[in-house]
């Protein structure tokens, strides 16, 4: 099946500052999204994307699906933006099956 | 109110007790799935459905089953639960596979 792999696991980032998180696939997807799981467990849709770019306030995405990658940027972060990211795909040939990242542990501290 | 309701939120439980989780959307969504969570794997699905009797194995369907048959739920059956079984589970629903899931709160299952 489909490899799904996030870069960074970990990040730490002081309020305000700038980050880019990724999204590598290993083979044609349908659609790619992103989520937010935050530290009460919720998983909250970010971002339809499986292709070209969006952006929601201080989030934005870019899939760019012929290279097998999305990247999630995130500026000046808050503390709210504490959480595990996580990037979701569907793998192209029918397949119906959605698979995840391991998801990028994000930790803004004041 | 959009939502998908799951239930119980947490349960502890006996191994080879058995239990169900159900799993409500009120979107007319066609699409409904089931994943377990667990530390340094992600989430994992264990089964999807595309509709109204229709359901087919995702990564890790082993101990369960599911039933669809109500467009609306989509409940999870674990016949006899074993500890490997502990994890936390979310349902997720969408109009199809290709379109935005959304996500139940989830539920903390303990099998001891």
């Amino acid at each position: 099946g489909i490899q799904v792999e996030q870069s960074p696991p970990d990040l730490i980032l002081q309020e305000g500052a700038n980050s880019t998180l990724r999204c590598n696939f290993s083979d044609s997807v349908n659609n790619l999204q992103w989520f937010h799981q935050n530290p009460w467990g919720q998983l909250i849709n970010l971002f339809y994307i499986p292709s070209g770019t969006k952006q929601n306030g201080r989030l934005s995405a870019t899939t760019v699906a012929t290279e097998r990658y999305s990247l999630l940027y995130i500026s000046s972060s808050q503390t709210t933006d504490s959480g595990v990211y996580f990037c979701a795909v569907e793998e192209s040939g029918g397949y119906q099956k959605v698979t995840f990242g391991t998801g990028t542990k994000l930790q803004v501290i004041p | 109110e959009a939502q998908v309701t799951q239930n119980p939120r947490y349960l502890i439980t006996v191994t080879g007790k058995k239990l169900t989780v159900t799993c409500s959307q009120n979107m007319n969504h066609e699409y409904m799935s089931w994943y377990r969570q667990d530390p340094g794997l992600g989430l994992r699905q264990i089964y999807y459905s595309m509709n109204v009797e229709v359901t087919d194995k995702g990564d890790v369907p082993e101990g369960y089953k599911v039933s669809r048959k109500e467009k609306r739920n989509f409940p999870l059956i674990l016949e006899s639960p074993s500890p490997n079984q502990t994890s936390l589970y979310f349902c997720a629903s969408s109009f199809q596979v290709s379109s935005l899931q959304h996500f139940g709160d989830g539920t903390r299952l303990s099998i001891l």
